[in-house]
């Protein structure tokens, strides 16, 4: 089946340090990458959705400037948490689909902000 | 109202049981269907993906949709401990642009 790869699954930083959470496809070309966050025993929220260059289209409540998404390549995304706070402590998990396929989900990054 | 309802549990079985799950809709639009396992700290792994009504088999996994009842359901037979972990079920549709709208998620234990 399809993988997919994010890195790192774990991260701690202190208040005001911005972490960039990669997500990279292995053995499909996608063309679309979802980025979601889960609150414990809650379900998936989106984030935002993007295409293969082009600019990430982001959920309604989501700040842009505050989480930066880059999509480089059919194979590699990035979601960049700038100046992160406490509240922004959270599990993030990415997704790619290829043109007609369902989405498949990475391990997701634990974010803890201190 | 949730476009997808999904009662969260817990569920607990014995195992060897057969456990049913099921999520209900509304928005008639939903074509694509599917059904994630998640453990705890794991993101989701597809289980079933299946497209309008019918039903789809997959070793001890069977989806089936229900467009006229707008209710899609998920069998587990013959359950092993290691099937413990949450089940989202998933929809997306008319044009199936990838965007999915999920369930709440049901626990499932399933005891030895």
């Amino acid at each position: 089946g399809a993988v997919v790869s994010q890195h790192p699954s774990w991260v701690i930083c202190k208040s005001g340090t911005s972490v960039k959470i990669e997500c990279r496809s292995l053995d499909f070309q996608a063309t679309t990458m979802f980025w979601y966050r889960q609150f414990p025993k809650q379900s998936l929220m989106l984030m935002a959705t993007s295409n293969e260059g082009s600019k990430a289209t982001y959920e309604q409540g989501v700040e842009k400037d505050k989480f930066l998404i880059n999509h480089a390549s059919l194979t590699l995304s990035t979601l960049t948490v700038t100046s992160a706070h406490p509240e922004d402590s959270s599990f993030y998990i990415c997704s790619y689909r290829t043109r007609d396929g369902p989405q498949h989900f990475g391990d997701g990054t634990r974010l803890s902000i201190l | 109202q949730k476009e997808v309802e999904q009662d969260p549990g817990p569920l607990s079985v014995p195992e060897g049981a057969i456990v049913s799950l099921n999520c209900t809709y509304s928005n008639s639009a939903f074509q694509y269907f599917m059904w994630y396992r998640q453990y705890s700290r794991k993101g989701p792994e597809l289980l079933m993906y299946t497209y309008s009504s019918g039903n789809k088999e997959d070793g001890r996994f069977t989806a089936q949709v229900d467009k006229s009842s707008k209710y899609i359901s998920l069998f587990i037979r013959d359950s092993q401990p290691s099937d413990s972990a949450t089940y989202l079920c998933a929809m997306s549709g008319p044009s199936n642009t990838g965007k999915l709208i999920f369930g709440q998620g049901t626990t499932l234990q399933v005891k030895p």
